[in-house]
């Protein structure tokens, strides 16, 4: 199975700053990761995605960064504003696999300070 | 999301009573999942569909029971609620397993 864990329950950034969200997971065969958003009171929302035979992905103010090697994956967010402030989650799959799962974090809360 | 939605909203029940929340899609989409989510475990699977009247369960399924008759629609079941199943309760969907997933906005259900 997968196992995936956040290295961070909160962090606090100031407004302007980047902000560097990290993700660990334990089975190598994983190939698809997506990250997460989830505001208080709603569904998570989709912020990004990557796969395996990719290192980098750039959306519009976030990256995903992927290093295979120690079964690591991180979201950057450049110049954080207060919008930003919620429940960051990363989750991942074996896409090939019989039967299609992501398996989430626990989630790091990111709380951006005016 | 407009694609998908889930009914009730919130919902407040007595131990021992049946419960059923529904999943509502438009999109058409084959999989449909159910998790819960519960501080300090994160979200958690209890069942999910790959297709009508295929479903599988998840991690946590003990207690519940699902039904998918149309496409459209994912019904999750608590058959005799208990107070450990107060929690919210989201559903999700995706075309196939080359996608994430889109949730719905959550069911709060509170077993009293």
């Amino acid at each position: 199975g997968e196992n995936v864990g956040l290295h961070l329950p909160t962090l606090s950034v100031q407004e302007g700053d980047n902000s560097i969200i990290n993700c660990a997971y334990s089975n190598s065969a994983s190939d698809y990761f997506i990250w997460y958003k989830q505001e208080s009171g709603k569904g998570p929302q989709f912020i990004i995605d990557i796969r395996s035979n990719m290192d980098k992905r750039q959306g519009q103010r976030v990256t995903v960064l992927l290093n295979k090697t120690v079964k690591h994956l991180s979201l950057q967010i450049a110049a954080t504003q207060p919008g930003d402030s919620a429940v960051y989650f990363c989750a991942a799959t074996i896409s090939g696999a019989g039967s299609y799962q992501l398996t989430f974090g626990k989630g790091t809360k990111l709380s951006v300070i005016p | 999301d407009a694609g998908i939605t889930q009914s009730p909203r919130h919902k407040v029940t007595e131990t021992g009573t049946p419960v059923t929340l529904r999943c509502h899609q438009t999109e058409n989409h084959r999989y449909m999942y159910w998790y819960r989510q519960d501080p300090g475990h994160g979200l958690r699977l209890i069942h999910y569909s790959y297709g009508v009247k295929d479903t599988d369960k998840g991690e946590v399924s003990d207690g519940y029971s699902v039904s998918r008759s149309k496409t459209e629609d994912f019904l999750l079941t608590l058959e005799s609620a208990t107070s450990s199943q107060t929690s919210v309760y989201f559903c999700a969907i995706t075309m196939d397993r080359n996608y994430g997933y889109t949730f719905g906005s959550g069911t709060r259900l509170t077993v009293v």
